[in-house]
């Protein structure tokens, strides 16, 4: 199967200020690569597909970039809503689908 | 708007079965595909498995032995099954719309599964 890494496990950072998150497989995915928002008590969230188009209603402050193996997610100007956990999802063509292991994203 | 709300025992024996449910309002099971997900405690984000509405499954290797998935279209629900659970099932499940294949949109709240004596 292929692994997903995810970097730093947690990043403290200030409301404003730009987060920075990554995520690596473990061998090619293309542009097949999603991210995912979790807030605490809810459901989560897909905020960005095919490594970097917005899913409906995303604000433009979240932006995906990225392929074959190494990919980021940004957050510009952090908002208080967006403390939370962020996992990012290969959906190649090979099964099973997987997840990283999610970076907290937490202020600082 | 579709919403997603998993529903079942939030405490089951080991060896036992787990039997969860997923239902759906705001739209019909009977187009995409449908995924169960689970997270255990401390650990990562595992995909269990889909079913579509023909009744295609695939599941995860890992609990492919153990796993099942059906529908009800009559009541608009998904439905798992995991046989001879193990502490290791311990988990928040939650069910997920595929609107792409391998996209998870939207979610449900997920459910808290225990598996104890």
């Amino acid at each position: 199967e292929i692994v997903m890494t995810q970097f730093p496990a947690t990043l403290s950072a200030s409301p404003g200020e730009r987060a920075t998150l990554s995520c690596r497989a473990s061998e090619s995915v293309g542009y097949n690569l999603a991210w995912y928002q979790h807030r605490p008590g809810q459901a989560p969230r897909l905020l960005i597909y095919g490594a970097s188009t917005r899913a409906t209603g995303i604000p433009a402050r979240f932006s995906g970039s990225g392929s074959e193996t190494e990919f980021t997610l940004t957050i510009r100007s952090l908002q208080s809503e967006d403390f939370a956990v962020y996992y990012c999802q290969q959906y190649s063509n090979r099964p099973p689908l997987t997840f990283g292991g999610g970076t907290r994203v937490d202020i600082k | 708007q579709v919403q997603l709300q998993e529903s079942g025992p939030g405490l089951v024996k080991p060896s036992e079965a787990l039997s969860l449910t997923c239902s759906v309002s705001g739209g019909s099971i009977s187009r995409h595909y449908w995924s169960w997900i689970r997270q255990p405690a401390g650990r990562g984000v595992e995909w269990v498995g889909r079913i579509y509405s023909t009744r295609i499954t695939n599941f995860n290797p890992s609990l492919r032995s153990r796993v099942s998935m059906s529908l009800d279209t009559s009541k608009n629900q998904i439905s798992l099954r995991l046989t001879s659970v193990t502490a290791a099932d311990t988990a928040i499940y939650y069910c997920a719309r595929e609107p792409g294949l391998g996209l998870f949109d939207p979610w449900g709240q997920g459910i808290l599964v225990i598996v104890s004596s």
